[in-house]
């Protein structure tokens, strides 16, 4: 079990520009989510997808942001035309098989962005 | 949505037993309660879950009155170590909040 692992840990990026994120869940875990969080927040849920399939989105996750999980194991998170608000750890998150109430989810260590 | 409230901040000394109380006032039928660690420019790590009454593990334990409208975690003896912010997390997936937290610091 090597854990939760997301790349880039950080990136700086110009206003405009598309970023995207990689995030590697826990072997077999089939639940996958994305949060953001700025400082002095908790965690903002973005999605959360099951296996391939993306079951809940946020009214967070404008139609500049879009993610992906394309084979149910990793998962890759884009931003469009980013913008300075942008600016945020983006954190992701898996679980294992079982019954969704009672959900662990396993943090990686987030991917920090900065939009100049 | 079930939202959640914790204080702010919290100070406590080595060696003491903290208690952290969340309020969650509109919890579903079918939602847990999930406390999580968050240390800077790390992910939360999960602390300890429960449904109602009473849970205890290695790290802490979590009391659950029967309303269950609130939750408290309980940090037996703490260390300088446990200076972190806690979250605690009602529901699941797309149906949860994580709130702004506590900061708990530890002074020696």
């Amino acid at each position: 079990d090597t854990g939760v692992s997301q790349d880039p840990r950080h990136k700086i990026t110009k206003r405009g520009q598309n970023v995207t994120f990689r995030c590697d869940p826990i072997s077999e875990h089939n639940r996958l989510y994305w949060y953001r969080q700025t400082l002095g927040q908790g965690p903002e849920f973005l999605t959360y997808f099951q296996n391939e399939a993306q079951l809940e989105k946020s009214r967070l996750l404008s139609d500049r942001f879009s993610a992906e999980r394309p084979k149910g194991s990793f998962s890759t998170l884009e931003i469009q035309r980013t913008e300075q608000g942008d600016s945020a750890m983006y954190l992701c998150a898996s679980s294992p098989r079982g019954v969704a109430s009672t959900d662990t989810q396993y943090f990686g260590p987030g991917t920090r962005l900065t939009v100049l | 949505l079930a939202k959640t409230t914790q204080p702010i901040s919290m100070d406590s000394y080595e060696g003491q037993e903290v208690n952290i109380t969340c309020s969650h006032n509109n919890i579903a039928t079918n939602d847990y309660i999930t406390w999580y660690q968050q240390f800077p420019s790390q992910g939360p790590r999960f602390i300890i879950q429960g449904y109602k009454t009473k849970v205890t593990n290695e790290v802490a334990s979590l009391f659950i009155p029967a309303d269950r409208k609130s939750s408290t975690l309980s940090l037996p003896r703490v260390s300088l170590s446990d200076t972190a912010v806690y979250y605690c997390l009602v529901g699941f997936a797309g149906k949860s909040t994580f709130g702004d937290g506590t900061t708990l610091t530890v002074k020696p």
